[in-house]
């Protein structure tokens, strides 16, 4: 059965200190790993796609890499409004039409 | 941008009542999903649609249902609700299923069902 596991489940920082957030995963084949981040009460909202092992992705504070079994979250210097809860997912080859796995989510919250 | 649209951001109803939850993409999507999101157990799938009037069942499917009708519109219906379906409802969108692209999110459906 795939699975991912974030951890941790919440994260307090610091302003300005920088951290990793975690998304392991067990697949049969992976076909892409999916980064959201969610706001109290909204939707996810899309962060990055990554497909095979090495890659590698920027946004702003954050950089996403992906490993044969695990998904790194790192944030650099971040700042109050980078507080939220970080989702992974990952769609398996063998699944059809898109279904993703999602993880339980890491709440960060930054502290000024 | 992509934008998905939900049609109540809150939402209460009685044990029994019939549910219906709207959803609606500007973007010329073909595939439309519905999840609902609770504490501890994540985002679960409950249906998926590829195509107008397609439909396949997700993960969570019973107690309810689908119909999708024009391209941009996907509806999800409690034909009776029960209080154990009180949650965060999502609906998200995606272009397609060739190359591997993301799903975006609406804004979500907060139900209580009393």
């Amino acid at each position: 059965e795939d699975q991912v596991t974030q951890s941790p489940e919440a994260l307090r920082l610091q302003e300005g200190e920088s951290s990793s957030l975690n998304c392991s995963y067990t697949v049969s084949g992976l076909r892409g790993l999916f980064w959201y981040r969610q706001d109290p009460g909204k939707g996810p909202e899309f962060l990055f796609t990554l497909y095979s092992a090495g890659e590698e992705k920027e946004k702003e504070r954050l950089k996403a890499t992906l490993t044969k079994k695990e998904s790194f979250l790192h944030i650099t210097a971040p700042k109050p409004e980078d507080s939220a809860t970080y989702l992974c997912a990952v769609q398996a080859k063998a699944q059809g039409a898109q279904k993703l796995v999602f993880g339980q989510g890491t709440r960060l919250t930054i502290n000024p | 941008d992509v934008k998905v649209t939900q049609s109540s951001r809150y939402l209460v109803k009685r044990t029994g009542e019939k549910v219906f939850l709207e959803c609606v993409q500007d973007m010329d999507h073909e595939n439309m999903f519905w999840y609902r999101q609770d504490p501890g157990l994540g985002l679960r799938l409950i249906y998926f649609s590829y195509d107008v009037k397609m439909k396949e069942k997700g993960d969570i499917p019973e107690g309810y249902s689908v119909s999708r009708e024009k391209k941009e519109r996907f509806s999800l219906i409690l034909e009776s609700a029960s209080t154990n379906q009180t949650s965060m409802y999502l609906c998200a969108s995606s272009l397609g299923f060739q190359p591997l692209y993301e799903q975006y999110f609406g804004p979500g459906t907060r139900l209580t069902v009393t």
